[in-house]
């Protein structure tokens, strides 16, 4: 069964980068899209970005110019670097295995499972 | 991308059925029948409970269910009980931001 672990610093000033790595533990790294999720305090869910096990990515468009997620194939490990934190960027951070689908002659994340067990980071000078 | 828009809560008593409703665009709901549902209950990761549109993972209650017309998808819950009580949201692929959530919707069982 796979299973997710994350971890990295939980409290930023503003300004600093933002650093989560996540490790993949009884799976297969390859035929995924390895994923971060976020999720304000009391608010909803925010996808942030993917990367395959070829080392191509995905962003949301709206944290594009901030974010880059890594993979360390070799550890089974991917991370997520987002950088110029704000307070608007205080939330609790996971990481998820993505499930692909074909669609139209490529293929596309589809849905998360399993999930880590979330990182709160919070912004605060 | 807008995030997909779910009511903030419902509430049903136990044994009854409700339905949680997911509203999207044709670039994203739509277009694709990639809408996926997560439940998350207090201080827990979220957790797959639909996916594919229609599908269950192994060991999800036939309890849930889902719809679809045009834009807008449905969660259905049957014979409500306890447990359910938690958040749901609702995901999309997105023609333009690949995936999108729902704002998310509080569960109440009376």
């Amino acid at each position: 069964q796979v299973q997710l672990q994350q971890w990295g610093a939980g409290l930023l000033k503003p300004s600093e980068t933002l650093s989560l790595t996540c490790a993949v533990y009884g799976g297969s790294f390859s035929g995924y899209y390895w994923s971060w999720i976020r999720q304000p305090p009391g608010k909803g869910l925010e996808w942030i970005g993917e990367i395959n096990h070829s080392g191509s990515t995905n962003y949301n468009p709206s944290l594009k110019s901030r974010v880059t997620i890594s993979a360390d194939t070799s550890k089974n490990q991917f991370s997520l670097k987002l950088t110029s934190v704000s307070a608007a960027d205080t939330a609790s951070y996971y990481c998820a295995r993505g499930i692909p689908i074909r669609y139209s002659s490529r293929w596309i994340n589809n849905w998360f499972d399993p999930w880590g067990q979330g990182t709160l980071v919070t912004v605060s000078s | 991308q807008s995030a997909l828009t779910q009511p903030a809560s419902v509430s049903g008593s136990p044994g009854q059925s409700i339905t949680i409703s997911c509203t999207g665009t044709n670039s994203d709901v739509g277009s694709y029948n990639l809408v996926s549902w997560y439940q998350q209950h207090p201080g827990k990761a979220p957790k797959v409970i639909i996916y594919e549109g229609s599908k269950r993972p192994s060991g999800v209650s036939n309890r849930f269910s889902h719809s679809k017309s045009g834009n807008t998808a449905s969660l259905t819950i049957s014979g409500l009980q306890a447990e359910d009580e938690a958040d749901y949201y609702c995901c999309s692929y997105a023609r333009t931001s690949f995936l999108v959530f729902g704002g998310g919707t509080k569960l109440t069982v009376l």
